[in-house]
Protein backbone atom coordinates (compact mmCIF):
# COMPACT_ATOMS: atom_id res chain seq x y z
CA UNK A 1 0.00 0.00 0.00
CA UNK A 2 1.49 3.58 -0.83
CA UNK A 3 2.24 5.29 2.09
CA UNK A 4 3.45 9.11 3.02
CA UNK A 5 4.56 10.36 6.27
CA UNK A 6 5.26 13.93 7.07
CA UNK A 7 8.12 15.26 9.67
CA UNK A 8 8.02 17.27 11.88
CA UNK A 9 4.24 17.30 12.15
CA UNK A 10 4.58 21.33 13.30
CA UNK A 11 7.75 23.48 13.36
CA UNK A 12 8.02 27.11 14.32
CA UNK A 13 10.38 29.11 13.06
CA UNK A 14 11.89 32.75 13.67
CA UNK A 15 11.93 34.81 10.46
CA UNK A 16 14.90 34.06 8.39
CA UNK A 17 15.69 30.81 10.36
CA UNK A 18 16.29 28.21 7.12
CA UNK A 19 15.18 24.45 7.96
CA UNK A 20 13.34 21.54 6.17
CA UNK A 21 10.76 19.31 5.95
CA UNK A 22 10.43 16.32 5.17
CA UNK A 23 8.46 13.35 3.11
CA UNK A 24 8.70 9.51 3.24
CA UNK A 25 6.96 7.75 0.90
CA UNK A 26 6.63 3.61 -0.26
CA UNK A 27 5.04 3.76 -3.26
CA UNK A 28 5.17 1.01 -6.01
CA UNK A 29 6.74 2.98 -9.05
CA UNK A 30 7.05 6.35 -8.56
CA UNK A 31 5.12 8.74 -11.05
CA UNK A 32 5.53 11.81 -9.39
CA UNK A 33 5.49 13.61 -6.04
CA UNK A 34 3.76 16.43 -5.43
CA UNK A 35 4.22 19.47 -2.71
CA UNK A 36 1.33 21.78 -1.69
CA UNK A 37 0.82 25.03 -0.11
CA UNK A 38 -2.47 24.81 2.33
CA UNK A 39 -3.48 28.23 4.23
CA UNK A 40 -6.17 28.28 6.39
CA UNK A 41 -10.01 27.78 5.07
CA UNK A 42 -8.34 27.21 1.34
CA UNK A 43 -7.68 24.72 -1.11
CA UNK A 44 -4.54 23.08 -1.30
CA UNK A 45 -2.19 25.42 -3.96
CA UNK A 46 0.33 23.66 -6.01
CA UNK A 47 4.40 24.47 -5.77
CA UNK A 48 6.26 21.78 -7.10
CA UNK A 49 6.18 18.41 -9.04
CA UNK A 50 9.41 15.98 -8.86
CA UNK A 51 9.38 13.07 -10.73
CA UNK A 52 13.02 11.03 -10.64
CA UNK A 53 15.50 11.09 -7.89
CA UNK A 54 18.22 13.93 -7.32
CA UNK A 55 15.96 16.20 -9.38
CA UNK A 56 15.45 19.99 -8.03
CA UNK A 57 12.89 22.76 -8.01
CA UNK A 58 13.20 26.12 -6.94
CA UNK A 59 10.82 28.97 -6.42
CA UNK A 60 11.38 31.96 -4.27
CA UNK A 61 12.37 30.45 -0.63
CA UNK A 62 11.51 26.90 -1.26
CA UNK A 63 13.81 24.18 -2.75
CA UNK A 64 12.47 20.84 -3.07
CA UNK A 65 14.30 17.59 -3.86
CA UNK A 66 14.05 13.96 -3.85
CA UNK A 67 15.72 10.64 -3.35
CA UNK A 68 14.25 7.16 -3.88
CA UNK A 69 12.81 7.10 -0.32
CA UNK A 70 12.51 10.91 0.76
CA UNK A 71 11.87 14.61 -0.52
CA UNK A 72 12.63 17.64 1.41
CA UNK A 73 11.33 21.23 1.42
CA UNK A 74 13.63 23.30 1.96
CA UNK A 75 13.11 27.31 2.99
CA UNK A 76 15.24 29.64 3.04
CA UNK A 77 15.23 32.75 5.08
CA UNK A 78 11.57 32.47 6.17
CA UNK A 79 9.19 34.69 6.23
CA UNK A 80 5.88 35.51 8.31
CA UNK A 81 3.90 35.10 4.77
CA UNK A 82 5.49 31.35 4.12
CA UNK A 83 3.20 30.24 7.31
CA UNK A 84 0.83 27.86 6.23
CA UNK A 85 0.37 23.48 6.21
CA UNK A 86 2.97 22.11 4.07
CA UNK A 87 1.47 18.94 2.65
CA UNK A 88 3.22 15.73 0.40
CA UNK A 89 1.62 13.84 -2.02
CA UNK A 90 2.71 11.01 -4.25
CA UNK A 91 1.33 9.43 -7.42
CA UNK A 92 2.04 5.47 -8.22
CA UNK A 93 3.02 4.36 -11.46
CA UNK A 94 1.27 1.36 -13.55
CA UNK A 95 -1.72 3.67 -14.71
CA UNK A 96 -2.90 4.47 -11.46
CA UNK A 97 -4.71 8.24 -11.07
CA UNK A 98 -5.00 8.11 -7.59
CA UNK A 99 -2.79 10.92 -5.19
CA UNK A 100 -1.79 9.67 -1.81
CA UNK A 101 -1.26 12.54 0.73
CA UNK A 102 0.64 12.96 4.22
CA UNK A 103 -0.92 14.63 6.78
CA UNK A 104 0.70 17.85 6.44
CA UNK A 105 3.40 20.03 8.46
CA UNK A 106 2.28 23.03 9.69
CA UNK A 107 4.76 25.62 9.78
CA UNK A 108 4.64 29.17 11.67
CA UNK A 109 7.17 31.31 11.34
CA UNK A 110 7.20 34.66 13.76
CA UNK A 111 8.30 37.87 12.71
CA UNK B 1 -9.94 31.31 -16.44
CA UNK B 2 -12.74 29.95 -12.70
CA UNK B 3 -10.19 26.76 -12.76
CA UNK B 4 -12.03 24.62 -10.42
CA UNK B 5 -15.51 26.05 -8.01
CA UNK B 6 -17.57 24.31 -5.50
CA UNK B 7 -20.48 24.56 -4.66
CA UNK B 8 -21.95 25.24 -1.15
CA UNK B 9 -18.90 26.74 0.57
CA UNK B 10 -20.68 25.95 4.04
CA UNK B 11 -23.38 23.64 4.99
CA UNK B 12 -25.21 21.98 7.82
CA UNK B 13 -27.01 18.98 7.41
CA UNK B 14 -29.47 16.80 9.44
CA UNK B 15 -28.58 13.05 10.58
CA UNK B 16 -30.32 11.35 7.18
CA UNK B 17 -30.72 13.71 4.65
CA UNK B 18 -29.07 13.82 1.72
CA UNK B 19 -27.01 16.44 -0.52
CA UNK B 20 -25.16 17.01 -3.46
CA UNK B 21 -21.75 18.82 -3.40
CA UNK B 22 -21.33 20.07 -6.85
CA UNK B 23 -18.19 20.53 -8.54
CA UNK B 24 -17.33 22.18 -12.08
CA UNK B 25 -13.91 23.12 -13.83
CA UNK B 26 -13.16 24.92 -16.99
CA UNK B 27 -9.31 23.83 -17.45
CA UNK B 28 -10.78 20.61 -19.82
CA UNK B 29 -9.17 18.30 -17.76
CA UNK B 30 -10.01 14.53 -17.52
CA UNK B 31 -9.17 13.32 -14.34
CA UNK B 32 -10.83 14.71 -11.35
CA UNK B 33 -11.00 13.76 -7.64
CA UNK B 34 -13.16 14.03 -4.23
CA UNK B 35 -11.07 14.12 -1.13
CA UNK B 36 -12.18 14.80 2.60
CA UNK B 37 -10.00 16.32 4.93
CA UNK B 38 -10.41 15.61 8.54
CA UNK B 39 -8.25 17.71 11.10
CA UNK B 40 -4.93 16.04 11.38
CA UNK B 41 -5.82 13.35 9.25
CA UNK B 42 -4.35 14.69 5.86
CA UNK B 43 -6.52 14.88 2.68
CA UNK B 44 -7.98 10.94 1.83
CA UNK B 45 -9.54 10.15 -2.00
CA UNK B 46 -13.38 9.22 -1.58
CA UNK B 47 -13.68 9.04 -5.35
CA UNK B 48 -12.02 10.01 -8.83
CA UNK B 49 -13.05 9.72 -12.65
CA UNK B 50 -10.65 9.47 -15.13
CA UNK B 51 -13.27 10.90 -18.20
CA UNK B 52 -16.62 11.05 -18.27
CA UNK B 53 -18.73 7.93 -17.77
CA UNK B 54 -16.25 6.64 -16.00
CA UNK B 55 -15.74 6.73 -12.02
CA UNK B 56 -13.72 4.53 -9.42
CA UNK B 57 -13.64 4.45 -5.64
CA UNK B 58 -11.06 5.97 -3.64
CA UNK B 59 -9.77 4.72 -0.54
CA UNK B 60 -13.06 6.04 1.80
CA UNK B 61 -15.90 5.64 -0.79
CA UNK B 62 -19.17 4.25 1.82
CA UNK B 63 -21.72 6.33 2.03
CA UNK B 64 -21.00 8.66 -0.74
CA UNK B 65 -21.74 8.41 -4.68
CA UNK B 66 -20.94 10.13 -7.93
CA UNK B 67 -21.49 10.91 -11.57
CA UNK B 68 -19.64 12.20 -14.36
CA UNK B 69 -21.81 12.71 -17.40
CA UNK B 70 -19.41 15.83 -19.10
CA UNK B 71 -15.81 17.24 -18.75
CA UNK B 72 -16.97 19.47 -16.67
CA UNK B 73 -18.95 18.63 -13.58
CA UNK B 74 -18.36 15.97 -11.39
CA UNK B 75 -21.10 15.94 -8.24
CA UNK B 76 -20.61 14.32 -5.40
CA UNK B 77 -23.74 13.17 -3.48
CA UNK B 78 -24.36 12.21 0.20
CA UNK B 79 -27.08 9.70 0.90
CA UNK B 80 -28.37 9.35 4.71
CA UNK B 81 -25.90 12.19 6.42
CA UNK B 82 -24.03 10.58 9.44
CA UNK B 83 -22.19 12.83 12.07
CA UNK B 84 -18.82 10.74 10.45
CA UNK B 85 -19.27 12.78 7.26
CA UNK B 86 -18.44 16.25 8.84
CA UNK B 87 -15.86 17.03 6.81
CA UNK B 88 -14.23 19.37 4.54
CA UNK B 89 -14.43 18.11 1.17
CA UNK B 90 -11.98 19.16 -1.90
CA UNK B 91 -12.88 18.63 -5.63
CA UNK B 92 -9.39 18.59 -7.83
CA UNK B 93 -8.90 18.05 -11.04
CA UNK B 94 -5.71 17.44 -13.44
CA UNK B 95 -4.63 16.44 -16.82
CA UNK B 96 -2.66 13.01 -17.77
CA UNK B 97 -0.04 15.57 -19.28
CA UNK B 98 0.48 18.09 -16.45
CA UNK B 99 -0.11 15.83 -13.90
CA UNK B 100 -0.26 18.63 -10.90
CA UNK B 101 -4.22 18.73 -9.22
CA UNK B 102 -5.38 21.66 -8.96
CA UNK B 103 -8.07 22.39 -6.12
CA UNK B 104 -11.25 24.23 -5.54
CA UNK B 105 -11.76 26.63 -2.37
CA UNK B 106 -13.81 23.35 -0.41
CA UNK B 107 -17.37 22.66 1.02
CA UNK B 108 -17.43 22.69 4.92
CA UNK B 109 -19.74 20.14 6.07
CA UNK B 110 -21.54 19.47 9.41
CA UNK B 111 -24.00 16.61 10.12
CA UNK B 112 -25.86 16.93 13.12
Amino acid sequence: EDQVTQSPEALRLQEGESSSLNCSYTVSGLRGLFWYRQDPGKGPEFLFTLYSAGEEKEKERLKATLTKKESFLHITAPKPEDSATYLCAVQAGGGSEKLVFGKGTKLTVNP
Amino acid sequence: NAGVTQTPKFRILKIGQSMTLQCTQDMNHNYMYWYRQDPGMGLKLIYYSVGAGITDKGEVPNGYNVSRSTTEDFPLRLELAAPSQTSVYFCASSSPVNTEAFFGQGTRLTVV
